[in-house]
């Protein structure tokens, strides 16, 4: 089956930093990527929906200037969370769709900042 | 707007035994798809199932399948002969498909813990 890699499973860093996390889907070309977010014991967050070469579609009440998406190729998104502060600490879930209604997730990366 | 709802946040069940996890959704389309997903403690989302609403018969893949019933927006699935492995958390999703940009919309999820 498709593989979608997140980048990295953990990371820490100080507040008031920048983070970036990698979505790369590996053996397909993913024409969207939606990225989520998810606190622990509930469900997952819609944040965004990116498409390759345009900009990104935020879900109301998610900052655009706070989590910088990116989509470069058909195969990268990446999500960049600026200035991180300790509420932004959370676990975050990207996912990869082909055009035959396929989705599949990358393992998530938990973030924490301190 | 789409919703899902899995009203029973948690639930148990004794090794090699059966059990039903409920869902219902809401919209006012017709040609939709629907999932369950699992989320083990390693967080990891695997895909379970998947249901075209415009095919009649349930999906079954090994021991699990669903019970579709596409006038009463319901969208169970059961896990026969449960193993110690399958203690998750499941969420029902729905995807309304209009191509690449087609977003799932999850419920809040169970967590279901299997006992030896």
């Amino acid at each position: 089956g498709a593989v979608v890699s997140q980048h990295p499973s953990w990371v820490i860093c100080k507040s008031g930093t920048s983070v970036k996390i990698e979505c790369r889907s590996l053996d397909f070309q993913a024409t969207t990527m939606f990225w989520y977010r998810q606190f622990p014991k509930q469900s997952l967050m819609l944040m965004a929906t990116s498409n390759e070469g345009s900009k990104a579609t935020y879900e109301q009440g998610v900052e655009k200037d706070k989590f910088l998406i990116n989509h470069a190729s058909l195969t990268l998104s990446t999500l960049t969370v600026t200035s991180a502060h300790p509420e932004d600490s959370s676990f975050y879930i990207c996912s990869a769709s082909t055009l035959v209604a396929g989705l599949y997730f990358g393992a998530g990366t938990r973030l924490s900042v301190l | 707007a789409q919703t899902v709802t899995q009203s029973q946040p948690e639930m148990s069940v004794q090794e090699a035994e059966t059990v039903t996890l409920s869902c219902t959704y809401d919209t006012s389309e017709s040609n939709y798809y629907l999932f369950w997903y699992k989320q083990p403690p390693s967080r990891q989302m695997i895909l379970v199932i998947r249901q075209e609403a415009y095919k009649q018969q349930n999906a079954t893949e090994n021991r699990f399948s669903v019970n579709f019933q596409k006038a009463a927006k319901s969208f169970s699935l059961k896990i026969s002969d449960s193993q110690l492995g399958d203690t998750a958390m499941y969420f029902c999703a729905f995807m309304l498909y209009t191509g690449a940009n087609s977003k799932l919309t999850f419920g809040k999820g169970i967590t279901l813990s299997v006992r030896p």
